[in-house]
């Protein structure tokens, strides 16, 4: 157990809807990576946030955003649902964000679109 | 565009041999180089890590070898356990950004 949970761990959605994944970081870490893996790709950085503020940004469609809470969990929206976005999200969670600190990742959450 | 590439997809070994896991990258700027392990239904894990002033580190049965002039990096697991099996990803970063390109994976399988 990594100590980032993620949820749901599984979520069927139709084209065109709008979904929001949740991640809880690793008690005391302040940063909150999010990735894509689509189907035989690597994990493909998103977004990343540390201590409520956005730190760096990837290869994040328009459609998506996320945000990282007060109480540091993070959640990621996707809107305007394509086939394409099925994937599995990865929220990984690291202390200070910086490069070189080992992150931990959490189980991820399936996303269908069907 | 794919800067961390594992080129197979797949490896089997018989246990107790030697696992070798091969990567490639092309992005030069890059100077820190991590492994993670993956089994089913979890998130990646953290194995190895080597910094671009080394070429190999080494953590038990796991040793990583790093060829900064050809761009390739290696995981030699020796020996080889069942419980080994999982997939692999080779990961790197650049100086000044925080987030990890990944490779594609690699599912290695030990066969008893």
């Amino acid at each position: 157990d990594s100590g980032v949970t993620q949820t749901p761990k599984h979520l069927i959605t139709a084209t065109g809807q709008r979904v929001t994944l949740r991640c809880s970081p690793r008690s005391g870490d302040l940063s909150v990576y999010w990735y894509q893996q689509s189907l035989d790709q690597g994990l493909q950085f998103l977004i990343q946030y540390y201590n409520g503020e956005e730190r760096a940004k990837g290869n994040i469609l328009e459609r998506f955003s996320a945000q990282q809470f007060p109480d540091l969990h993070s959640e990621l929206n996707l809107s305007s649902l394509e086939l394409g976005d099925s994937a599995l999200y990865f929220c990984a969670s690291s202390v200070t964000g910086q490069r070189n600190t080992e992150a931990f990742f959490g189980q991820g959450t399936r996303l269908t679109v069907v | 565009d794919q800067q961390v590439k594992q080129n197979s997809p797949s490896l089997s070994v018989q246990e107790g041999r030697i696992s070798i896991l091969n990567c490639d990258y092309t992005n030069s700027m890059f100077d820190y180089f991590l492994w993670y392990k993956k089994y089913p239904a979890e998130g990646p894990t953290f194995l190895i890590s080597i910094s671009s002033i080394k070429d190999k580190n080494e953590d038990g049965r796991f040793t990583v070898f790093l060829n900064k002039s050809a761009k390739h990096l290696s995981l030699h697991i020796v020996p080889s356990q069942p419980g080994d099996s999982a997939v692999y990803f080779c990961a790197a970063s650049q100086p000044g950004a925080n987030n990890l390109f990944f490779g594609t994976g690699t599912r290695l399988t030990v066969i008893p």
